[in-house]
């Protein structure tokens, strides 16, 4: 059964930094690109970025809004995708979710997600 | 990239059908048949309904279906029942290698 599990959120203040890690199991971690995605309160899905597998370079994309705040990594000896998180902003408080991205770069699998809270 | 335009919300009768609209551009639905459809309940994770426009995955009800014409993908629910009011995004591959996702619908069953 794949399962992912996000960690490392918490309440932060503005301009500081967080790591969020995604530990997944049941699959094969290192075939699969990962996704992080938020929801900010009472508001809708947002893509955060995404890392391709090794096979594809291990390459990262990110939406407009993060970019250069924000880096994703992974880790395929231990199954982790982490969530680098820079110069934290108020409008970045969100739960976040990291996904598994399959055919069609649709997410079948997601974790629980995390909670950011940004605030002084 | 701007996010993909779905109605806010819709609604329907236990038994009827609805559609949501999921209105992109010639940069992502229009271009990739990489349109997938989510189902979110209250303070749950998003479920996928739809993948690849017009796909189900396992254990998806065959009352869900998708469809695309030009830049507008649309999710259609036959048979509505109380357990499909929900929230429901889309979300497409875009020609910049990102994900955009729609406002998202809140589906009300009357």
């Amino acid at each position: 059964e794949v399962q992912l599990v996000e960690s490392g959120g918490g309440l932060v203040q503005p301009g500081r930094s967080l790591r969020l890690s995604c530990t997944a199991s049941g699959f094969t971690f290192g075939d699969y690109a990962m996704s992080w995605l938020r929801q900010a309160p009472g508001k809708g899905l947002e893509w955060v970025g995404f890392i391709r597998s090794k096979a594809y370079g291990g390459t990262t994309e990110y939406a407009a809004s993060v970019k250069g705040r924000f880096t994703i990594s992974r880790d395929d000896s231990k199954s982790i995708a982490y969530l680098q998180m820079n110069s934290l902003k108020t409008e970045d408080t969100a739960v976040y979710y990291c996904s598994r991205y399959s055919s069609g770069w649709s997410s079948p699998n997601w974790g629980q997600g995390t909670l950011v809270t940004v605030s002084s | 990239q701007s996010a993909l335009t779905q109605p806010a919300s819709v609604s329907g009768s236990p038994g009827q059908s609805i559609t949501i609209s999921c209105t992109g551009t010639s940069s992502d639905v229009g271009v990739y048949n990489y349109v997938s459809w989510y189902q979110q309940h209250p303070g749950k994770a998003p479920k996928l309904m739809i993948y690849e426009v017009s796909n189900r995955p396992s254990g998806v009800s065959n009352r869900f279906s998708g469809s695309k014409s030009g830049n507008t993908a649309s999710l259609t629910i036959s048979g509505l029942q109380a357990e499909d009011e929900a929230d429901y995004y889309c979300s497409s591959y875009t020609s910049s290698s990102t994900l955009v996702f729609g406002g998202g619908t809140k589906l009300t069953v009357l």
